[in-house]
């Protein structure tokens, strides 16, 4: 089946660094990727949908410019978490959907394992 | 608006004994929904799904869901509980290139 690969499972960093997460979709191209979060004993919250070739499409109250998105192959979609304070400490969860399944109506999502981040 | 609403936060039940996680759902066309099951620290797994053909659906695991249009509803539930089913159950409707999450249900198994 369909399998997303998600690196690092975890990662602690310093206040005001930087942090890259990626997403690999690995037997499939996944042209579309969304990139959630989750706080302690909550739901996911899409964060943005990142699109392959293209600018990614953010949800309301998410900044741009502190989570930056890069589609940049059919295959890899990385988050990157700049200038890093504890507020953003969480869990990141990415996701995609095979090609010529759609995506939301009637296609799961393919979820990778997530990356626990920890801002001391 | 498509929206999804998990009725209890929190289950808890024996080993052996039934599960019933509830949910129910708001959409303005056709859902599609589905149940997702989350271990800690982990990513999402697919437990089954409905889209628009038979109401009572076979997951994995023995997990069965049944989508009710009068109620909207989609409950899920498991004749036998086991202690590996200790987890977050998520319940997910549908929306145009996008999946609309409940809040969650966490199920407790005791021994």
């Amino acid at each position: 089946g369909a399998v997303v690969s998600q690196h690092p499972s975890w990662v602690i960093c310093k206040s005001g660094t930087s942090v890259k997460i990626e997403c690999r979709s690995l037997d499939f191209q996944a042209t579309t990727m969304f990139w959630y979060r989750q706080f302690p004993k909550q739901s996911l919250m899409l964060m943005a949908t990142s699109n392959e070739g293209s600018k990614a499409t953010y949800e309301q109250g998410v900044e741009k410019d502190k989570f930056l998105i890069n589609h940049a192959s059919l295959t890899l979609s990385t988050l990157t978490v700049t200038s890093a304070h504890p507020e953003d400490s969480s869990f990141y969860i990415c996701s995609a959907t095979p090609p010529g399944q759609g995506i939301g109506y009637n296609s799961p999502l393919h979820f990778g394992n997530g990356t626990r981040l920890t801002v001391t | 608006a498509q929206s999804v609403t998990q009725l209890d936060s929190h289950v808890s039940v024996s080993e052996g004994t039934p599960v019933l996680l509830r949910c129910n759902y708001s959409s303005s066309y056709s859902p599609s929904l589905f149940w997702y099951v989350q271990h800690p620290n982990k990513g999402l797994q697919l437990l089954l799904k409905y889209t628009s053909a038979a109401t009572l659906v076979k997951g994995i695991n023995g997990f069965e869901a049944e989508f009710k249009k009068s109620e909207t509803s989609f409950h899920l539930t498991k004749p036998s509980a086991h202690m590996s089913d200790a987890a977050e159950y998520f319940c997910v409707v549908s929306a145009p290139g996008r999946l609309v999450f409940g809040q969650g249900t966490r199920l407790t198994i005791n021994p």
